[in-house]
């Protein structure tokens, strides 16, 4: 498996639920991200790790905890959503300090929240 | 902080027709500028970065320090064009990516 991988693809979970999303990337980067893409806000950064310490959290709500246990993996764990919350999640990384260095992307996790 | 405008929402062009995504930005610093593309149930890719000053799939991009732009461009759209377009300043510290909020391509036989 190469580039970034988002497991799972497809999430459906009740209110009261406490579900993981799981990121791996296989980049050698040192840098890993969480993205909310809905029709409201297309691309919303909620979490960074850079260098395994995160480094921005944007007043994003607690129900959502990011987890980063190495440079090669990334969790959401979620509790007690919202429908709002209902979204795709998008994971990525990059290597910090190459000058231009880009994101890549994994597919996603479709999460809708009942 | 970084902000990042892109005023349309949805660009519909004909096939053969010149076509310009917008894009302008806010920043402290020297910018360094991505254009992002998701085509439909694909992962968002890079499409090209104002540094490397290429053209991919014919588009380009000119950064205008003075206009604070760097607006997507392509002579004649293709109908494979069509996806969503996101530009993305590369945030302090190199460490973060902030996107705009895109703009729909539908190219139309």
């Amino acid at each position: 498996e190469t580039g970034v991988t988002q497991t799972p693809r497809h999430l459906v979970m009740g209110m009261t639920n406490k579900k993981s999303l799981k990121c791996e990337q296989h980049l050698g980067h040192n840098a890993m991200y969480w993205y909310k893409q809905s029709a409201k806000k297309p691309l919303e950064l909620m979490f960074v790790y850079s260098l395994e310490e995160r480094v921005e959290n944007n007043s994003v709500p607690s129900r959502f905890s990011p987890e980063c246990p190495n440079s090669s993996h990334l969790f959401l764990h979620l509790h007690t959503l919202q429908p709002e919350d209902s979204a795709l999640y998008l994971c990525a990384s990059s290597q910090v300090g190459v000058v231009s260095a880009e994101a890549f992307f994994g597919q996603g996790t479709r999460l809708t929240v009942v | 902080a970084q902000r990042v405008t892109q005023p349309e929402k949805l660009l519909s062009v004909f096939k053969g027709a010149p076509v310009e995504l917008k894009c302008n930005y806010s920043y402290s610093g020297s910018p360094e500028l991505f254009w992002y593309v998701q085509y439909s149930r694909q992962r968002l890719q890079l499409l090209l970065r104002h540094i490397s000053r290429e053209s991919i799939k014919g588009f380009t991009a000119d950064l205008n320090k003075g206009e604070t732009s760097f607006h997507l461009k392509k002579p004649f759209a293709q109908e494979e064009d069509s996806a969503m377009y996101y530009c993305a300043p590369l945030g302090d510290n190199f460490n973060k990516f902030y996107f705009g909020s895109g703009t729909k391509l539908n190219v139309k036989p």
